[in-house]
């Protein structure tokens, strides 16, 4: 599975747009790009996660690049409860299931 | 949607004994569950993946006899540390992939229990 780079942490205000960005540049047509957040002492949350084709849900936008060499997800508008880490974890469709976690990017909302 | 719980949230014991941590799948069957452990300021680690009615599968570096896997049926994922030591404090957390309606693609997304915190002293 691809490896993907993160920024360590970022900042946010409450209330603005969250971007955080992933970059996956040896990703391969297979693989889908999945984003997960951990608050603290609790597992690990599932978000939202795509091939191609950007994606929304309730939590989150995905937009991925043309050549799917990165991604954005992107928190419409941040609460103080979106302060997490969050993880950008690549993944082939022939993988059995099984996600190999980076060191993430540590998000933290301030009021 | 698909909701995995482990049980206990947390236990302390003492070196040299043994510790079970449960993990259950509520509303869906998993055929196969993942098994991570996460060290402070750390990220989740990979130790094993639990398959049901066979053996688990370890990540390198992972000791099969220390960790005993059992997944005897479609819910439910026990780990065992064995003759706990001080250094196998950690977090422990399962997960497990809701088949839906593919069960044999792999890109539904994995759910996580809320993890074990172990404490051995």
């Amino acid at each position: 599975d691809a490896k993907t780079t993160q920024p360590t942490s970022m900042d946010c205000a409450e209330g603005r747009a969250a971007n955080l960005p992933c970059n996956h540049s040896t990703i391969s047509g297979n693989e889908y790009v999945y984003w997960y957040r951990q608050i603290h002492s609790q597992g690990p949350q599932y978000i939202i996660h795509g091939l191609k084709n950007n994606e929304t849900n309730e939590m989150a936008s995905l937009i991925i690049t043309e050549d799917r060499k990165s991604s954005t997800l992107i928190l419409p508008h941040a609460t103080l409860r979106d302060t997490a880490v969050y993880y950008c974890i690549v993944k082939s469709s022939s993988n059995t299931g099984k996600l190999i976690f980076g060191q993430g990017t540590t998000l933290q909302v301030k009021p | 949607g698909a909701v995995v719980s482990q049980h206990p949230s947390w236990v302390i014991c003492k070196s040299g004994t043994s510790v079970k941590i449960e993990c259950r799948s509520l509303d869906f069957q998993a055929t196969t569950m993942f098994w991570y452990r996460q060290f402070p300021k750390q990220s989740l680690m990979l130790m094993a993946t639990s398959n049901e009615g066979s053996k688990a599968t370890y990540e390198q570096g992972v000791e099969k006899d220390k960790f005993l896997i059992n997944h005897a049926s479609l819910t439910l994922s026990t780990l065992t540390v064995t003759s706990a030591h001080p250094e196998d404090s950690s977090f422990y957390i399962c997960s497990a992939r809701d088949p839906g309606l593919s069960p044999t693609s792999y890109n539904s997304p994995l759910h996580f229990g809320n993890g074990t915190r172990l404490t051995v002293t």
